[in-house]
């Protein structure tokens, strides 16, 4: 079946510090891949997505490039701030049976003023 | 406007007892899901309706486990006989049709006893 599998954390950075957290996935056919954020005390929300091949998600200065080849996923940002600190889940849908999210194991950001 | 709300945010069972958890999704919204979320781990699908009925159950653990969404809207995830590996967080995420973006609940935090 499909998976997701992303770096364990917890990923400690200091403010300003670039940011990579990287994510690869088992999936037949051409998944849709999404990461999402869930910060202290809040429920998951879709941080970027993106639905082929070659395609950047971008968004509040993340991304992630749709890796075919590597099949992969990684999430980037080039200044970290402490507001950034949260969870980050790299997910996927199937992109034909349904979209249900199939999820990583999430990746705990710290950032240290 | 209101997101998807939870009731409740907290419940702690006995070994044994039901439970009911229910999931108020965003006005409009046809399609519902449900995920379960252990700790220290991403979150895993149960079960997703389209309208009243459940259009794919394949996440659902075994047959203690049951939800409904008999008007289109609410919808009520019900554990029969729970057991204390049933301890987790219950998440629920609509979306406007099908494919489109989940919006994702704060959660139920389940603790059996």
């Amino acid at each position: 079946g499909d998976s997701v599998t992303q770096m364990e954390g917890p990923v400690t950075l200091s403010e300003e510090a670039f940011l990579t957290i990287n994510c690869t996935y088992t999936a037949t056919g051409y998944p849709s891949l999404f990461w999402y954020v869930q910060y202290p005390g809040e429920g998951l929300q879709l941080l970027l997505k993106a639905t082929k091949a070659d395609d950047k998600g971008s968004n509040k200065g993340f991304e992630a490039t749709y890796r075919k080849e590597t099949t992969s996923f990684h999430l980037e940002k080039g200044s970290v701030q402490v507001s950034d600190s949260a969870v980050y889940f790299c997910a996927l849908t199937p992109n034909n049976a349904g979209n249900m999210l199939t999820f990583g194991g999430g990746t705990r950001l710290m950032v240290k003023p | 406007g209101a997101g998807v709300s939870q009731t409740p945010s907290n419940k702690v069972t006995e070994k044994g007892k039901y439970v009911e958890l229910r999931c108020d999704p965003i006005s409009g919204h046809t399609a519902l899901y449900w995920y379960r979320q252990s700790l220290g781990q991403g979150p895993e699908f149960l079960i997703y309706f389209q309208g009243t009925g459940a259009a794919d159950d394949s996440g659902l653990p075994n047959d203690r486990f049951f939800a409904v969404r008999p008007e289109g809207s609410v919808s009520t995830l019900k554990i029969q006989r729970t057991e204390r590996g049933d301890s987790a967080v219950y998440l629920c995420a609509s979306s406007l049709q099908w494919g489109d973006e989940q919006f994702f609940g704060p959660g139920t935090r389940l603790t059996v006893l």
